[in-house]
């Protein structure tokens, strides 16, 4: 157990719907780190957050938001959903900024379906 | 344009046999290489990582990795496996110098045969 947690598990949607993705990082941990597995792309690496502020930037689509709450927790928010966003998002976090000095904790995922 | 490019998307071997994963990179600038782990049903783990100075980095698990930048290689190296090294193997290449935006690799997925 990394404890990092995310809910929900598992997630079945529409095509134009809209979800939210929760994590809660481990505690103490001020970075959260969203990813994408999907069998098209693989793993993608959609954004960071570091106390609150955005800090890094990867492939995400302009239809997913995120954010990091005060109390650190991070929601990924993914709107106008299409069949091809159907896969596993993992959050991660990590002690401090990190960058590549740090170690990354993983979530176990939540699996979203688009139908 | 950053890129890692692992070489098999399947590797077979037998208990006890060396394991060897292959990774090359292309980047413009001095990367930073990792090396993940992900077990069925879990999320990545680090395994080991490559930021400066030795070249043969040593991680988790008895795996370990040699950063070749003259043939823009991160291989990765078990002498002997283990059933439970039977996983998905993916290598990290970070070319935004050093503040961590990731490309991944297509991963691995190593089959360990008793």
């Amino acid at each position: 157990d990394s404890g990092v947690t995310q809910t929900p598990k598992h997630l079945i949607t529409a095509t134009g719907q809209r979800v939210t993705l929760r994590c809660s990082p481990r505690s103490g941990d001020l970075s959260v780190y969203w990813y994408q597995q999907s069998l098209d792309q693989g793993l993608q690496f959609l954004i960071q957050y570091y106390n609150g502020e955005e800090r890094a930037k990867g492939n995400i689509l302009e239809r997913f938001s995120a954010q990091q709450f005060p109390d650190l927790h991070s929601e990924l928010n993914l709107s106008s959903l299409e069949l091809g966003d159907s896969a596993l998002y993992f959050c991660a976090s990590s002690v401090g900024v990190a960058g590549v000095y740090g170690e990354q904790f993983f979530g176990p995922g939540t699996r979203l379906t688009v139908l | 344009a950053q890129s890692v490019t692992q070489l098999g998307s399947h590797v077979s071997v037998s208990e006890g046999a060396l394991v060897l994963l292959r990774c090359n990179y292309s980047s413009s600038v001095p990367p930073y290489l990792f090396w993940y782990v992900q077990y069925p049903n879990q999320g990545l783990q680090l395994l080991l990582k490559y930021t400066t100075g030795a070249t043969l980095v040593k991680g988790i698990n008895g795996f370990e990795a040699e950063f070749k930048k003259s043939e823009t290689s991160f291989h990765l190296t078990k002498p002997s496996a283990h059933m439970s090294d039977a996983a998905e193997y993916f290598c990290v290449l970070d070319a935004s110098g050093g503040s961590y935006i990731p490309t991944f690799g297509r991963g691995t997925s190593l089959i360990v045969h008793p």
